[in-house]
């Protein structure tokens, strides 16, 4: 069974940028046509999906943060990271970490394994 | 403002059937695109529920199921359980995003 776990900074300041890494055990990151996501819920809202890797390094990034979110992935270490730059208060949420099923289509997927989150307040 | 809308809230008493609702549009459930279900208990992993519309992972009792009609979704629970209340999300793909989105989420609450 997959399991994952979030780790990073709790507090991270307006216009920095936030860094978070999801450590995977009992699978590889890199193992054929396995994926990789983020997802945040900020306080009080439903949840949001920000973007995937897949095992070969190919990316899909929301619209919302396209232009200020990296994922990428460290096969040594068997972990993937998100890179979210020039934070407001708005980035403030708990951020989870997920591993992706990709169907059939191609483009259609879904979350069968979660970590348990981890708050990030974006704050001065 | 979530893609996918659902009640706040739904509650029902232990034994009795309580249904969650998810509404989307033409360009994510009406197109036809896969539903999801997710289980969310706060402080705790959000858990697979039902995937590809009507399919349950291994150890989900079949106490919940679900149905889609048109740009609509439902999660039904059946034989409500005091171990039913937490938050449940429904998901899908939306071509206009060419991503993933979520419903807002419903809290259960079990009377």
């Amino acid at each position: 069974q997959v399991q994952l776990q979030e780790s990073g900074p709790g507090l991270v300041k307006p216009s920095e940028t936030l860094s978070l890494t999801c450590t995977v055990s009992g699978g590889s990151v890199n193992s054929a046509f396995y994926y990789w996501s983020w997802v945040r819920q900020p306080p009080g809202k439903g949840l949001e999906w920000i973007g995937y890797i897949s095992y070969s390094g190919i990316t899909n990034y929301s619209p919302s943060v396209k232009s200020r979110v990296s994922i990428s992935l460290d096969t040594s270490k068997n972990q993937f990271s998100l890179r979210l730059s020039s934070v407001t208060a708005a980035d403030t949420a708990v951020y989870y970490c997920a591993k992706v099923v990709l169907q059939a289509s191609g483009y259609e997927y879904y979350f069968d394994y979660w970590g348990q989150g981890t708050l990030v307040n974006v704050s001065s | 403002q979530s893609v996918l809308t659902q009640p706040p809230s739904v509650s029902g008493a232990p034994g009795q059937r309580v249904t969650v609702s998810c509404t989307g549009s033409s360009s994510n459930i009406g197109a036809g695109y896969d539903i999801h279900w997710y289980q969310h208990l706060p402080g705790t992993a959000p858990k697979l529920l039902i995937y590809a519309n009507t399919n349950r992972p291994s150890g989900v009792p079949d106490r919940f199921s679900a149905s889609r009609s048109g740009t609509s979704a439902s999660l039904a629970i059946t034989g409500l359980q005091a171990e039913d209340e937490a938050a449940y999300y429904c998901q899908s793909y939306d071509s206009g995003l060419s991503g993933s989105v979520f419903g807002g989420g419903t809290k259960l609450t079990v009377l």
